[in-house]
């Protein structure tokens, strides 16, 4: 089984819909679980940061993190063209030794 | 604001070649890295610098050398380069090293023929 499980896509959605991202996880060490955004041709940038279980919220954006489940996804809330982009999963035990598992991205559009 | 700037963009290599692949941060971030992305694999880590003086080994290592003389500095050097080794590289570096936020770069785009 690999480390970090991400569904690739590609994920198609009509503007205004809801949007679920997911990722599963082996490694009971982690502990620092994020999603990056990344667009074409760009490269990652930090969306959602959070440490250990539960649920963070910013603006149309909502993570969550089952550590019981090894599981955590990503909801975005009336979904807008621009949210067209890869969605990456990553997590880490944390340490001097860091090292940031990412998932294989989930290719989502938006089409208005 | 320029965060991390990567050097060159986009580069077509023979097989064999020496390529260093640039990378510099003018926020002082004590750690630094080298990921590579492909269709299917993701992204993958290549070396790592804690702080400036020090490096390790990550994922995919072979084949690949860095060094990191000073903070903001952290190349990437393909000493002969084989075709897979085509892909996108990108350099990110973080102010915590144990978990925190990375910043990446926009890529190197490199193809090996």
């Amino acid at each position: 089984q690999k480390e970090v499980e991400q569904d690739p896509g590609p994920l198609s959605v009509p503007e205004g819909a809801i949007v679920s991202l997911n990722c599963t996880y082996s490694n009971s060490a982690f502990q620092y679980f994020m999603w990056y955004r990344q667009y074409s041709r760009k490269g990652p940038e930090l969306l959602m940061y959070t440490y250990s279980s539960g649920n963070k919220e910013d603006g149309r954006f909502t993570a969550q993190v089952d550590k019981s489940s090894k599981y955590i996804s990503l909801f975005i809330r009336d979904s807008q063209p621009s949210d067209s982009a890869t969605y990456l999963c990553a997590m880490s035990a944390g340490g001097s030794n860091y090292k940031l598992t990412f998932g294989k991205g989930t290719l989502l559009t938006v089409n208005p | 604001i320029a965060g991390i700037t990567q050097a060159p963009t986009s580069q077509i290599l023979a097989a064999g070649r020496r390529m260093t692949l640039r990378c510099t941060q003018d926020m002082r971030h004590n750690a630094m890295y080298w990921y590579r992305q492909d269709l299917g694999l993701g992204l993958r880590l290549i070396h790592y610098s804690n702080t400036a003086g020090t490096t390790g080994k990550g994922e995919v290592p072979d084949g690949y050398s860095v060094s990191r003389a000073n903070t903001d500095d952290f190349p990437l050097t393909l000493a002969s380069a084989v075709p897979s080794q085509t892909s996108v590289y990108f350099c990110a570096s973080s102010a915590k090293t144990g978990a925190g936020e990375l910043f990446f770069g926009e890529g190197s785009r490199l193809t090996v023929l």
